[in-house]
């Protein structure tokens, strides 16, 4: 079975710093992963997807993530935090032999002035 | 339509009444998934339904819930004799087949309230 943990419910950063949302995950088997973003009052939309390709994801607005599957992680960067980040994201991930995207609890980015 | 439209966007009901909650998925999406996010969890899978194969019902919490999807379109979530539990945002989404390597998109939601 499989299982996405994100550390931290709530992350905060100044405009203009890095932002660093991390999830781990667990599968016996290759998984694929997947970060989505939650404006508020707002369905949830893909920001990246890994899918056994490039290890290192690029999505939208800037944001990437990188599959280390070493360490069973994919978190989530953004070099530079934008007001307009404020949101919650949520890590997810599947596999082959199972369509359920299983979600991580997600994580609300404040972003300070 | 453009995407995936749910109806209605809030409900508040009594507890005890039933409730029905409609999600209307991207045209030609074949793969239809209902989840529920409660406060400050993650997304809980509820059922799937991918074309005119049975749908996987393995993640409804108790059989007051049920689901049905007509003509491979629209899908009504039903939820019998509701509790101040089931209380959560009901969320829908499509995709074209398979999650594994295709984007699942989602509708706004059903803010249900139970009181």
């Amino acid at each position: 079975a499989q299982s996405v943990t994100q550390l931290g419910s709530h992350v905060s950063v100044s405009e203009g710093a890095l932002v660093l949302l991390r999830c781990n995950y667990s599968s016996s088997v290759p998984p694929y992963l997947f970060w989505y973003v939650q404006y508020p009052n707002q369905g949830l939309q893909l920001l990246l997807k890994y899918t056994s390709a490039a290890t290192l994801v690029k999505g939208i607005n800037g944001f990437e993530a990188e599959f280390k599957k070493s360490e069973t992680s994919f978190h989530l960067t953004k070099p530079s935090a934008h007001m307009s980040d404020a949101a919650e994201y949520f890590c997810a991930v599947t596999t082959d032999s199972n369509y359920q995207l299983i979600w991580g609890a997600g994580t609300k980015l404040i972003i300070k002035p | 339509g453009a995407g995936v439209s749910q109806s209605p966007s809030n409900k508040v009901t009594e507890k005890g009444k039933d409730v029905e909650l409609r999600c209307d998925p991207i045209s030609g999406h074949t793969a239809l998934y209902w989840y529920r996010q409660s406060l400050g969890q993650g997304l809980e899978f509820l059922i799937y339904f991918q074309g005119n194969s049975a749908p996987d019902k393995s993640g409804l919490p108790s059989d007051r819930f049920s689901a049905e999807r007509t003509g491979g379109s629209v899908s009504t979530l039903t939820i019998q004799r509701t509790q101040q539990e089931d209380s959560a945002v009901y969320l829908c989404a499509s995709s074209k087949r398979r999650l594994r390597n295709t984007e699942a998109f989602f509708g706004q939601g059903t803010r249900l309230t139970v009181v």
